[in-house]
């Protein structure tokens, strides 16, 4: 069966250090991916998607980026954090193809102090 | 743009009593629509989803979302539910295949013992 794998669950960073949030499948191919960040009473905004290997998709402008080095691994970066990147990361994958099911990971609880 | 609205964000409910949660969308094509729910401390899993066909479907643990295409509404009900309903709902909408959902607010939906 597919699983999928996100760390750190939670991490505390000062302003202006670097992140790497990680994410990987496990038990399917060519997955697609996603990055989303949750925040309370507004949903799930999406941050950036890969249908293959070093093809990703940004759909907001920001202080983050993400690559996908291997098939089943999807990295969201940065190199100098804000305070409002504080937040909700979510990392999720779907079958190739684009039905729009998703299945996600546990999270990703980042605060910038 | 489109966009999702779910009319509720916050629902108290008694044990066995009937839930319907709203999910209206703003798109005129083809689509794909979804409930998910986050369980207190668990990640976010599909409840159900409708692609086509009979347009009342059923999902996990007594759920059901009709699919009405007049009114763009996708509403989630639950004939009697229980205490550990008490959860987050998403409703989302995935247009066109694209590769991005869209999501609503959410509701949060507290089940009183």
């Amino acid at each position: 069966s597919q699983t999928i794998h996100q760390w750190p669950a939670t991490l505390v960073q000062p302003v202006g250090s670097p992140l790497s949030l990680e994410c990987t499948v496990e038990g399917t191919s060519n997955p697609n991916l996603y990055w989303y960040r949750q925040a309370a009473g507004r949903g799930l905004q999406l941050l950036f998607y890969s249908i293959g290997i070093d093809q990703i998709s940004s759909e907001v402008p920001q202080n983050l980026s993400a690559s996908r080095p291997q098939d089943r691994q999807f990295i969201l970066s940065s190199k100098k954090l804000l305070l409002s990147d504080s937040g909700f990361y979510l990392c999720a994958w779907s079958v190739s193809g684009n039905s729009g099911e998703l299945f996600f990971g546990e999270g990703s609880r980042l605060t910038v102090l | 743009a489109q966009s999702v609205s779910q009319h509720n964000h916050h629902v108290i409910l008694s044990e066995a009593a009937s839930l319907e949660l709203g999910c209206n969308y703003s798109y005129g094509g083809t689509v794909n629509l979804f409930w998910y729910v986050q369980y207190p401390g668990q990640h976010l899993q599909l409840l159900l989803k409708y692609f086509s066909g009979d347009p009342l479907v059923k999902g996990i643990k007594g759920f059901e979302a009709e699919f009405i295409k007049s009114k763009f509404s996708f509403n989630l009900r639950k004939p009697s539910v229980q205490w550990s309903d008490t959860a987050e709902y998403f409703c989302a909408v995935n247009v066109d295949s694209n590769y991005q959902l869209i999501w609503g607010a959410g509701t949060k939906l507290i089940i009183k013992p």
